[in-house]
């Protein structure tokens, strides 16, 4: 199974700030990532898929990058809506997620 | 709107059965694949099976194979996931989601949730 190990486990940035999000493959994923959102009590929400393709409706402040094993979801411009849990996902081999990153402002 | 709503939830005994429904619309159902994903309380979201778009092809994480069964009915548009031999570790939310071009996941249900216990 290819593991996916992503940090920081939680995160505490200003409005106005840059956060960047990683997640490290076990083994070349060859792009197979895509991340999601999840706001508190809610179900997840598609970001980017491809490793860098945003979704329909995903605001330009987020963009994803990576090869390889290693990926990251970069957050410009930090707003208070963007309060949430932030998973990746690959799937170039079966599915697996990554552990989650708590995002709250500071 | 796509929309994907779960029901068959509940609080079922150790070794019980559950099956779950995904009621879908907005959409041609039967263009889609589909497949359920897990999140046990306070912690990350879990693969669970999936479904090819006429039902011929599924796939299951190690840890439900032989206790689970996804399958669809695309003239009811709807998705379910039966449950047997279910283990305390089962209790989780359980979403639905449809797969985008790739096995991406581009729209979710809202959950529903499975507690066993005794």
């Amino acid at each position: 199974d290819i593991q996916m190990t992503q940090s920081p486990a939680s995160l505490s940035a200003s409005l106005g700030e840059t956060v960047t999000i990683e997640c490290r493959a076990s083994e070349d994923i060859y792009s197979n990532l895509a991340w999601y959102q999840q706001k508190p009590g809610n179900s997840p929400q598609l970001l980017i898929y491809d490793a860098n393709s945003l979704a329909d409706g995903v605001p330009s402040r987020f963009s994803g990058s990576g090869s390889g094993t290693q990926y990251s979801l970069k957050i410009n411009s930090l707003q208070s809506e963007d309060v949430a849990s932030y998973f990746c996902q690959q799937y170039n081999n079966y599915l697996t997620f990554g552990s989650g990153t708590k995002l709250e402002i500071k | 709107e796509v929309q994907l709503v779960e029901s068959g939830g509940g609080l079922v005994q150790p070794g019980r059965s559950l099956k779950l429904s995904c009621a879908a619309s907005g959409f041609t159902f039967s263009n889609y694949g589909m497949a359920w994903v897990c999140q046990a309380p306070t912690k990350g979201l879990e693969w669970v099976a999936s479904i090819s778009t006429g039902g011929g092809n599924t796939y299951y994480r190690d840890s439900v194979k032989g206790r689970f069964t996804i399958s669809r009915d695309n003239a009811k548009n709807t998705l379910y996931l039966q449950m047997d031999s279910l283990r305390s570790e089962d209790t989780a939310t359980y979403y639905c989601a449809r797969r985008g071009k790739s096995p991406y996941f581009d729209y979710w249900g809202q959950g529903v949730m499975v507690t066993v216990s005794s």
